[in-house]
């Protein structure tokens, strides 16, 4: 299994539509999960964490499955601005390697007017 | 707010020179890190630095080195370019360690051509 692996996508969305990506992780002690969101042309940014209890912020929900290894992310209502490639991040473990993150290939998001 | 900056939007150079790319962050970030990103293959680690002078290896560290004298900045360092070295550069920074659930800030990236 890869790292970490999310839909390949792209998913074309009407406004308003609720949709849902998904990802999978390998390593078991991974202790910090993340969405992030990639603009055309920009930086990433700090969609959200994700909590083992689920968290929810707007119109975006997160949840963890550890037994799994999945991370998903729900948009209900999309936007036209919710348009944008979103990176699953998983930490790599405790110690040393709390430093560092692994991303997801991203998938990408095109909501229609 | 945390502000992340990157010295190029965009450079382009030839096979052989030497070339540095800056990152500067102003919010006192004990961690900083540098990845590139390429078109299906996501962002991969090159370096990091947790402390000044200090420096660990990431997960394609081979052609790169870096270099972290002061706290607020890290540089990439690309001894000798080659074409294969033609990528999207980014930067981060982060307080404390990842593992936290502290967020990564992305400085706006350097687009890197070598010709």
């Amino acid at each position: 299994r890869k790292e970490v692996e999310q839909d390949p996508g792209p998913f074309n969305v009407p406004e308003g539509a609720t949709v849902a990506f998904n990802c999978t992780y390998s390593n078991s002690a991974s202790q910090s999960f993340f969405w992030y969101r990639q603009d055309c042309r920009k930086e990433p940014k700090l969609l959200m964490s994700v909590y083992s209890s689920g968290n929810e912020d707007g119109r975006f929900t997160a949840q963890l499955n550890r037994a799994s290894q999945y991370i998903s992310l729900l948009i209900r209502d999309s936007k036209l601005s919710d348009s944008a490639t979103y990176l699953c991040v998983v930490n790599r473990g405790s110690g040393g390697s709390n430093y560092k993150l692994t991303f997801g290939k991203g998938t990408l998001l095109t909501v229609n007017p | 707010d945390v502000k992340v900056t990157q010295s190029s939007r965009y450079l382009v150079k030839r096979t052989g020179e030497k070339v540095f790319l800056e990152c500067v962050q102003d919010m006192d970030h004990e961690n900083m890190f540098w990845y590139r990103q390429d078109p299906g293959l996501g962002l991969r680690l090159i370096y990091f630095s947790y402390d000044v002078k200090m420096k660990e290896k990431g997960d394609i560290p081979e052609g790169y080195s870096v270099s972290r004298e002061k706290k607020e900045r890290f540089s990439l360092i690309l001894e000798s370019a080659s074409t294969n070295q033609t990528s999207m550069y980014l930067c981060a920074s982060t307080r404390g360690l990842a593992g936290l659930n502290n967020e990564q800030f992305f400085g706006p990236g350097t687009r890197l051509t070598v010709l």
